[in-house]
């Protein structure tokens, strides 16, 4: 049983564009939602994360969106750019390590 | 070094080898998780170490797979009679507390098993 399903599994916008990633999850348990970024080659890095008691965490040009009755957040990153091009994950915890969504490859083009 | 470092950073082995994956967290980190990337998977929960507890081994895919951390720190990932469908990227990370706090990721070891 996948705990936390991601779409879409990749995705290509413009340069200046908006680049939304979802996820969705079951276990009402979780009370921490973060972002990780990887690059090729490397290891995922901490890009943002919230916690339920917000519905909206901003860090420059990255937004988390969270629904807690619809168990569902997302990612939004405003104004992409070619550098934004990785691959994403979500994950979520409660008392328990990070379950990860399978990733979101983003391409982002001139 | 700041990160967490992990080695080797590439192995190639045949199949029915033992292989062993080290990983050297951040100083001072008292949590130390392994995961498992496999193309198209997402990251795999294999095991997590906190502290002098017992570790939470409820990821581990079968009993050729086993992780030990000496001294609260370093930690060996050993996986026996390696299998094909044991490629992947191993990747280890450290938290400063419990779970729910930021964990930081090595770079990870690929394995490829021919």
């Amino acid at each position: 049983q996948q705990q936390v399903k991601q779409s879409p599994q990749s995705l290509i916008v413009q340069k200046g564009g908006i680049s939304i990633i979802n996820c969705a999850y079951e276990n009402t348990a979780f009370d921490y939602f973060p972002w990780y970024q990887q690059f090729p080659g490397k290891g995922p890095a901490l890009l943002i994360a919230i916690r339920p008691d917000v519905s909206e965490k901003k860090e420059g040009r990255f937004t988390i969106s969270f629904n807690k009755s619809a168990k569902q957040f997302s990612l939004h990153i405003m104004d992409s750019q070619p550098g934004d091009s990785a691959t994403y994950f979500c994950a979520a915890s409660g008392n328990t390590p990070l379950v990860f969504g399978k990733g979101t490859r983003l391409s982002v083009i001139a | 070094g700041a990160g967490v470092s992990q080695s080797p950073s590439n192995k190639v082995t045949e199949k029915g080898k033992d292989v062993e994956l080290r990983c050297d967290p951040i100083s001072g980190h008292t949590a130390l998780y392994w995961y498992r990337q496999s193309l198209g998977q997402g990251l795999e929960f294999l095991i997590y170490f906190q502290g002098n507890s017992a570790p939470d081994k409820s990821g581990l895919p079968s009993d050729r797979f086993s992780a030990e951390r000496t001294g609260g720190s370093v930690s060996t990932l050993t996986i026996q009679r390696t299998q094909q469908e044991d490629s992947a990227v191993y990747l280890c990370a450290s938290s400063l507390v419990d779970r729910g706090n930021t964990i930081y990721f090595g770079e990870g070891s690929w394995l490829t098993v021919v």
